[in-house]
């Protein structure tokens, strides 16, 4: 069936880094745009990034501009977030999603991984 | 202090009808589409509407929504118990070049 799972959080001191990943099945991964979303526990939703489905497109939040890298390999049917200079406020649960085109809604989404950034 | 407005909380009881507000500016709902989330607690969120108004497949007609200007809504008629969630909206943002959310709406069935 149509999924998505995501793996690489735990828990990492400030400063430190972390790589996500996220496996696609039951689509055609290279067909969609990936996204990271991220959630704080008890809080909303915040977009962190996107890449487009070849991977020659990307953006990125204002509040991890710099820091984060997305990528992907559309043969693995993957998608990477390389996580750097890790803060506090980064801790949230990321989740992957998947949408057709950068505007379209997210019709996919992963169960999320964890990733506590603390001392 | 996210881009897009929602109320925090909305409450209706089993069979009536509410209506969830969500406002932007004209660089987000304005110029763009809205879609809703729905989100039970420790789960991801899924795709409740699409496209301001549009229902993906298995989302029930008790569920809808409208956009007019920098402003949306979902609501939700012949309230169930299982609809006690939180719901967020969310639309493209032409300024930013990303996506906005709202800081969500948690529902209570009373």
């Amino acid at each position: 069936q149509v999924q998505l799972v995501e793996s690489g959080g735990g828990l990492v001191k400030p400063g430190g880094s972390l790589r996500l990943s996220c496996v696609a099945s039951g689509f055609i991964f290279s067909d969609y745009y990936m996204n990271w979303i991220r959630q704080v526990p008890g809080k909303g939703l915040e977009w962190v990034s996107y890449i487009s489905s070849s991977g020659s497109f990307t953006n990125y939040a204002d509040s991890v501009k710099g820091r984060f890298t997305i990528s992907r390999d559309n043969a693995k049917n993957s998608l990477y977030l390389a996580m750097n200079s890790l803060r506090a406020e980064d801790t949230a649960v990321y989740y992957c999603a998947a949408n057709r085109v950068t505007h379209d809604a997210f019709d996919i989404w992963g169960l999320g991984t964890m990733v506590t950034v603390s001392s | 202090q996210s881009v897009l407005t929602q109320p925090p909380s909305a409450s209706g009881t089993p069979g009536q009808r509410v209506t969830i507000s969500c406002s932007g500016s004209s660089s987000n709902i304005g110029s763009n589409t809205v879609n809703w989330y729905q989100q039970f607690p420790e789960t991801a969120p899924k795709l409740l509407i699409d496209s301001n108004n549009q229902r993906p497949s298995g989302v029930p007609d008790r569920f809808s929504g409208s956009k007019s200007g920098t402003s949306a809504s979902l609501a939700i008629s012949g309230l169930q118990s299982e609809d006690e969630a939180d719901y967020y909206c969310a639309a493209w943002d032409d300024s930013l070049n990303g996506w906005v959310f709202g800081g969500g709406t948690k529902l209570t069935v009373l």
